[in-house]
């Protein structure tokens, strides 16, 4: 089946900060988004995004599916924008395949 | 905008004894799917529904089982529970080209 790798597992950052976070998927997808897992363990969808580039205020994505990877852009980091950033892909398959997730800890 | 809703939010449950998980998926979302979250684990596919007929069945136990109904609603049913079936459980919905919603999760304790 399909592999999705995200990078880094983990990262603290100072208020303020930018930062950007990596999905590298093994082979092509119909479908690609990103998810914000906040402390209370739910699930946001930030982007629906299987090709191109988008932007949601402080946050931007871009996925280059022939390239296989996609990209997650925080800027102005903030303590809010703490949990875990899942990329997750589905390729004809009925289902979102999950990466392993990045865990983000902003610090004040 | 109409979310997917779950409930309940938290059950605790003893070993052995049967929990139920009921879903209300986005009006007009055909696709209903089953999600299994461990603790510090990325979230693993159960079972889906595409106008309510199973579609698509993961790792997900013989004890499990799952329906969608008439009016769309799905329910996650879990007999025989283990200390191991402690998680989260969400419940997603979609249709093409929109992506997957996610609901809120009910995280299940067996103790």
């Amino acid at each position: 089946g399909i592999q999705v790798e995200q990078s880094p597992p983990d990262l603290i950052l100072q208020e303020g900060a930018n930062s950007t976070l990596r999905c590298n998927f093994s082979d092509s997808v119909n479908n690609l988004q990103w998810f914000h897992q906040n402390p209370w363990g739910q699930l946001i969808n930030l982007f629906y995004i299987p090709s191109g580039t988008k932007q949601n205020g402080r946050l931007s994505a871009t996925t280059v599916a022939t390239e296989r990877y996609s990209l997650l852009y925080i800027s102005s980091s903030q303590t809010t924008d703490s949990g875990v950033y899942f990329c997750a892909v589905e390729r004809n398959t009925g289902k979102l395949i999950f990466g392993q997730g990045t865990t983000l800890q902003v610090k004040p | 905008a109409a979310g997917v809703i779950q409930s309940p939010r938290h059950l605790i449950k003893e070993k052995r004894e049967t929990a139920t998980l009921k879903c209300y998926p986005i009006p007009r979302h055909d696709t209903v799917y089953w999600y299994q979250q461990g603790p510090g684990q990325d979230p693993q596919f159960l079972i889906s529904f595409y106008e309510k007929m199973q579609s698509d069945k993961g790792s997900i136990p013989d004890r499990f089982s799952a329906q969608q109904f008439s009016d769309y609603h799905s329910e996650l049913n879990m007999s025989s529970l283990e200390l191991g079936d402690s998680a989260l459980y969400f419940c997603a919905s979609s249709t093409w080209s929109v992506g997957y919603t996610f609901g809120s999760g009910t995280r299940l304790t067996v103790v």
